[in-house]
């Protein structure tokens, strides 16, 4: 099946710093990747939608200047935390999806998470 | 709108018995659902899915779903529970067209006791 990893896994950071985190579909070609945000406990929610090439959609509060997220080319997609604060902290998971809508659905496939912890 | 409600956040099963976890979705057009597994530091695992097609859905690991309209349901079952289905599981739905954009329950968590 197709594989999504995320780098890195877990990472911790200092209240005002920026952190990179990558989501990259391993052996597919992803025109569309999506980021989710998940607290201890409780569901997915999603942040935004991004194209290869375009700019991403954000959902409903949530901030884009603090989000930044760059889909740059068809295996990568990348989500930047900018001035992190310790409200940041949490489990993001990326998702990818293959090609253009077959049909009624093409799945996405899930990343691993990477968890941020902000001091 | 679309949304989806889980009806238990805890579910604890013995092994060898069945399991049921239950889903209520609410959408204005014809959803497509899902389910998902999310084990411990993992990223989540699609078990299955309905699209519109045969309402009894099967999925992987003897896992099945039955999508029922007239009750806004799709709840998931197992004959038997094993000690490796402990895990989080996700109803999910989406619009069928609607660019993918899925909607989660609150999740459901699985224990398996010996």
């Amino acid at each position: 099946g197709a594989v999504v990893s995320q780098h890195p896994s877990r990472v911790i950071c200092k209240s005002g710093t920026s952190v990179k985190i990558e989501c990259r579909s391993l052996d597919f070609q992803a025109t569309t990747m999506f980021w989710y945000r998940q607290f201890p406990k409780q569901s997915l929610m999603l942040m935004a939608t991004s194209n290869e090439g375009s700019k991403a959609t954000y959902e409903q509060g949530v901030e884009k200047d603090k989000f930044l997220i760059n889909h740059a080319s068809l295996t990568l997609s990348t989500l930047t935390v900018t001035s992190a604060h310790p409200e940041d902290s949490s489990f993001y998971i990326c998702s990818a999806r293959e090609g253009f809508l077959r049909g009624s659905y093409n799945e996405q496939f899930f990343g691993p998470g990477t968890r941020l912890t902000v001091l | 709108a679309q949304s989806v409600t889980q009806l238990d956040s805890h579910v604890s099963v013995s092994e060898g018995t069945p399991v049921l976890l239950r889903c209520n979705y609410s959408s204005s057009y014809s959803p497509s659902l899902f389910w998902y597994v999310q084990h411990p530091n993992k990223g989540l695992q699609l078990l299955l899915k309905y699209t519109s097609a045969a309402t009894l859905v099967k999925g992987i690991n003897g896992f099945e779903a039955e999508f029922k309209k007239s009750e806004t349901s799709f709840h998931l079952t197992k004959p038997s529970a094993h000690m490796s289905d402990a895990a989080e599981y996700f109803c999910v739905v989406s619009l069928t067209g609607g660019g993918n954009k899925l909607t989660f329950g609150t999740g459901t968590q699985l224990k398996v006791e010996l």
